[in-house]
């Protein structure tokens, strides 16, 4: 089955630097990659998301590249702030009738 | 004013109780997920539910049990099957025509005493 590895474990970095949180995928046959912010004590909130039919989008501060021919996928975060502080989570899905298989987690530290 | 709604936040319990906790949504969805987060980790999946009256095992489903008579609602219950059963749990629901995105409630944390 799926599997998603997120690397990462802990990342720390100072205050207006840039942080990337990196993905693999085993199955080729997944085509949604969601990214999740889970602050402490609250519930994961979905902040960026990408399909297999394009290799990058971005909102604002946030980006997500994806790779398909390597199976990875990578979170980018510009002007890293106090309030980026959280865990975030990858994960994929391979279609309709699927689930979501997600990644471990990546603690990110914002030192000011 | 649309969501998932999760009860109650905080929840302690006697060893060998049975104990429910609610998820209702109104958002329409069809598909609808238990997950169990313990301190540090990930997201484990514990039961879904893609339609009324149909569920299935996630993961780590031994010690728990779901019902899906109606599409609002998925309660979930930790029997005293479950050996250990402290961690914070979290009900989602999946968007319109399955695309993937998971809208979470706030989460119940359980507490075994």
């Amino acid at each position: 089955g799926e599997n998603v590895e997120q690397h990462p474990s802990t990342l720390s970095v100072q205050e207006g630097d840039s942080a990337v949180i990196k993905c693999t995928y085993s199955d080729s046959a997944s085509n949604y990659f969601p990214w999740y912010k889970q602050e402490l004590g609250k519930r994961p909130q979905l902040i960026i998301d990408i399909r297999s039919n394009v290799g990058e989008k971005k909102d604002q501060r946030i980006a997500v590249t994806l790779n398909k021919t390597a199976k990875h996928f990578s979170l980018h975060i510009t002007e890293t702030q106090p309030e980026d502080s959280a865990v975030y989570f990858c994960a994929a899905k391979k279609g309709r009738n699927y689930q979501l298989i997600w990644g471990a987690g990546t603690k990110l530290i914002i030192k000011p | 004013d649309g969501g998932i709604t999760q009860s109650p936040k905080y929840l302690f319990r006697k060893e060998g109780q049975n104990v429910t906790l609610s998820c209702e949504q109104n958002l329409n969805h069809d598909a609808m997920y238990w997950y169990r987060q313990d301190p540090g980790q990930g997201l484990r999946l514990i039961y879904y539910s893609q339609i009324v009256n149909d569920f299935q095992k996630g993961d780590i489903a031994e010690g728990y049990s779901v019902s899906r008579e109606k599409k609002e609602s998925f309660p979930l219950t930790v029997t005293s099957a479950q050996k250990n059963p402290t961690a914070f749990y979290l009900c989602a629901s999946e968007g319109l025509s399955n695309t993937g995105e998971l809208f979470f409630g706030e989460g119940s944390r359980l507490t075994v005493l």
